[in-house]
């Protein structure tokens, strides 16, 4: 079945450590996004990719950084320069269809401890 | 700037009834596409249904439809024969097209559904 995975479903980080996010696709799409969720917020958008070894910052990039070296995958680290990492991640990609709807992968739930 | 607008923070409906979910937006481009989306308490982003702003007709999917007021600028979202599987927030969003065409969220109506 075609798809987004996320990777862990809940991640735990002690202040100061870098964390990575992991995002992989298989729908062919090339254009990736990164959102932040806060609770009983909308959601934000990080990072976005529309090309491999191409990516732009969004509205909150700050302290967060992004690769895309493969067109399947579109890892996020979370770094220590982020002051408020803990929310809910969730990774998307968008769909070449009349539509361009992105789909959405389960979420990363990142606490820091 | 582009934005979107959901000023109902929780609705509450019973079975079978309708349910109307208000979404207002905000655009200075004659060219834009709307679309709605259901969070469950899973967390995942469902697509329900997307309006273009070219459309001649309301969007409607299954038991969902869209309200399109272009003039009013609103794009309200309605649920007909709500079932207990409907309960999970709402989210109004607006397609980007300055930042890869990334979509721009409101802050999400919850709803209820009662038996």
């Amino acid at each position: 079945d075609g798809g987004i995975t996320q990777s862990p479903k809940y991640l735990f980080r002690k202040e100061g450590q870098n964390v990575t996010l992991s995002c992989e696709q298989n729908l062919n799409h090339d254009a990736m996004y990164w959102y932040r969720q806060d609770p009983g917020q909308g959601l934000r958008l990080i990072y976005y990719s529309q090309i491999v070894n191409d990516f732009q910052k969004g509205d909150i990039a700050e302290g967060y950084s992004v690769s895309r070296e493969k067109k399947e995958s579109f890892p996020l680290t979370v770094t220590s320069a982020q002051k408020n990492p803990t929310a809910f991640y969730l990774c998307a990609s968008r769909s070449s269809g009349y539509y361009n709807e992105q789909f959405f992968g389960p979420g990363t739930r990142l606490t820091v401890l | 700037a582009q934005k979107i607008t959901q000023t109902q923070p929780g609705m509450f409906v019973q079975e079978k009834e309708a349910v109307t979910l208000d979404c207002t937006y905000d655009t200075s481009d004659p060219s834009y596409g709307l679309f709605w989306y259901k969070q469950p308490s899973s967390g995942e982003m469902i697509f329900l249904i997307y309006q273009g702003s070219y459309d001649q007709q309301n969007a409607t999917e299954g038991r969902y439809s869209l309200n399109f007021q272009k003039a009013r600028k609103s794009a309200n979202l309605v649920i007909s024969a709500s079932q207990l599987g409907d309960s999970a927030m709402y989210f109004c969003a607006m397609r980007d097209e300055g930042a890869g065409t990334a979509l721009i969220f409101g802050k999400g109506t919850t709803l209820s559904v009662s038996s």
